[in-house]
């Protein structure tokens, strides 16, 4: 049972709309991530958070924008969608200690079409 | 900066057969590493890890993992795969303190046969 909610799982918009990527947890977890995924791919960190108000850029650039408001929450936005954004976008969070595990939500497969 | 290699792309392998998926890393001193496993259309759900200690390590639904430092292998095993566990299997490794920040490999796709 996922402790980590990732809202929509699909979602296929127009390109030049501006959506955003809905993560919770539960967990209290201080850190939290986004990696995207291409099909049959390697996931790639686009960004991550070691708590509220913490943002970074992670290895793979990108064009989405990330908050942290709130310690469960780590919505992720682009501004105006773009074919070349139709991928998997996974959101994860784990505790502080460097060597907790990271826990995944289920993803959003967006298409911009 | 720390990197992961899975050779096989996809195996093969019937049902009740033992199974093992090979990761090589690359990271300079002792790393943390970790095997996920992916369904379609799911996200990562952690099978086991290593940070230190008795270099075989299990997990849930039967896996272990050996830790090599001689060879920098961190391969999976089963003794007897199920048709369930066909899936996609990430091997990943953090690095030091920033153990957290975890660098992937390209996976490899598991099918089962009958």
């Amino acid at each position: 049972e996922a402790d980590i909610y990732q809202t929509p799982r699909y979602l296929v918009i127009g390109t030049g709309k501006k959506i955003t990527l809905e993560c919770s947890q539960t967990m209290g977890h201080d850190k939290m991530y986004w990696y995207q995924q291409d099909p049959g791919m390697e996931l790639h960190l686009i960004h991550y958070s070691y708590g509220v108000n913490s943002t970074e850029k992670g290895d793979l650039s990108s064009e989405s924008t990330v908050s942290r408001i709130r310690t469960e929450h780590f919505p992720l936005t682009l501004e105006s969608a773009r074919p070349s954004h139709t991928s998997q976008y996974l959101c994860a969070s784990s505790a502080r200690a460097s060597n907790s595990p990271l826990h995944f939500g289920n993803g959003t497969r967006l298409t911009v079409t | 900066a720390q990197s992961v290699t899975q050779p096989d792309i996809h195996i093969t392998v019937s049902e009740g057969a033992s199974l093992e998926l090979r990761c090589n890393y690359s990271y300079g001193a002792t790393p943390y590493l970790f095997w996920y496993v992916q369904s379609p259309g799911q996200g990562l759900q952690l099978l086991l890890k290593y940070f230190s200690g008795d270099t075989l390590v299990q997990g849930i639904k039967g896996f272990e993992a050996e830790f090599k430092r001689s060879q920098s292998s961190f391969n999976l095993r089963k003794p007897s795969v199920h048709w369930s566990d066909a899936a996609e299997y990430f091997c990943a490794v953090g690095a030091g303190n920033a153990g957290n920040m975890l660098t992937f490999g390209g996976g490899t796709r598991l099918m089962v046969k009958p």
